[in-house]
């Protein structure tokens, strides 16, 4: 079974900093998907980034950006220049091919807030 | 309408009553997803349905059950809830075959009193 991990309940910031969320994963599938979510205070849950295993290459979105170290399974978001709407829980989530569907498993979550 | 929309947004119910949560998709998905959020605790997958069958059925109560008529719709039928099954209830859809990336609902904020 895959797991993940987020060993940060909650971190802070300020405005215009840079912040590291970290999440580890577990998982004997090669081939699969790293995500990470934002959900911001009383709204909907929206899609960060997107990793995939075979890519070697960091993904990159703006201010986003991830560090995945696949022999390690390690997947931090990092998030420069943080702005008050950087605010959110974020989510790191786990996807691959399983029974024919893809199963999602997602972190416990890291609460973000930045300070002005 | 464009996205994941649920309806309703918020519900108050008793133990003894019947309601049903609603999620529709508008994007051409082929799978849709219930998660149960409460405060404190893990995303919690209830329900998949795959191509409008049931794939994942996470050790849900049978006081849930879900409805899929078609690949755009999906219910939550609730029936003689408990006070802890007070939870915000996601809806989800995804594209099988693709990266599996997983698009939300706003959600609805249910209150069993």
């Amino acid at each position: 079974a895959q797991t993940v991990t987020q060993s940060q309940p909650e971190m802070s910031v300020q405005e215009a900093e840079t912040v590291t969320l970290s999440c580890t994963y577990d998982t004997s599938e090669n081939n699969y998907y790293l995500f990470w979510y934002k959900q911001p205070p009383s709204r909907q849950m929206i899609l960060v980034i997107r990793q995939e295993a075979y890519k070697q290459q960091n993904a990159t979105e703006n201010r986003f950006s991830v560090n995945f170290q696949k022999a390690a399974k390690s997947f931090s978001l990092k998030i420069s220049d943080s702005q008050l709407g950087d605010t959110a829980m974020y989510f790191c989530a786990f996807t691959s091919l399983s029974g024919g569907y893809q199963k999602v498993t997602f972190g416990t979550g890291t609460k973000l807030q930045v300070i002005p | 309408e464009t996205g994941v929309t649920q309806t309703p947004r918020h519900l108050v119910m008793g133990m003894t009553n019947k309601k049903s949560l609603k999620c529709e998709q508008h994007l051409g998905h082929n799978a849709m997803y219930w998660y149960k959020q409460s405060a404190k605790k893990p995303l919690e997958l209830m329900f998949v349905y795959s191509l409008e069958e049931r794939v994942e059925n996470n050790s849900v109560p049978s006081r849930f059950s879900p409805e899929c008529p078609n690949s755009s719709h999906l219910f939550l039928h609730l029936h003689t809830l408990q006070p802890e099954d007070s939870a915000l209830y996601l809806c989800a859809s995804s594209q099988e075959g693709t990266s599996g990336e997983q698009y939300f609902g706003p959600g609805t904020r249910l209150t069993v009193t």
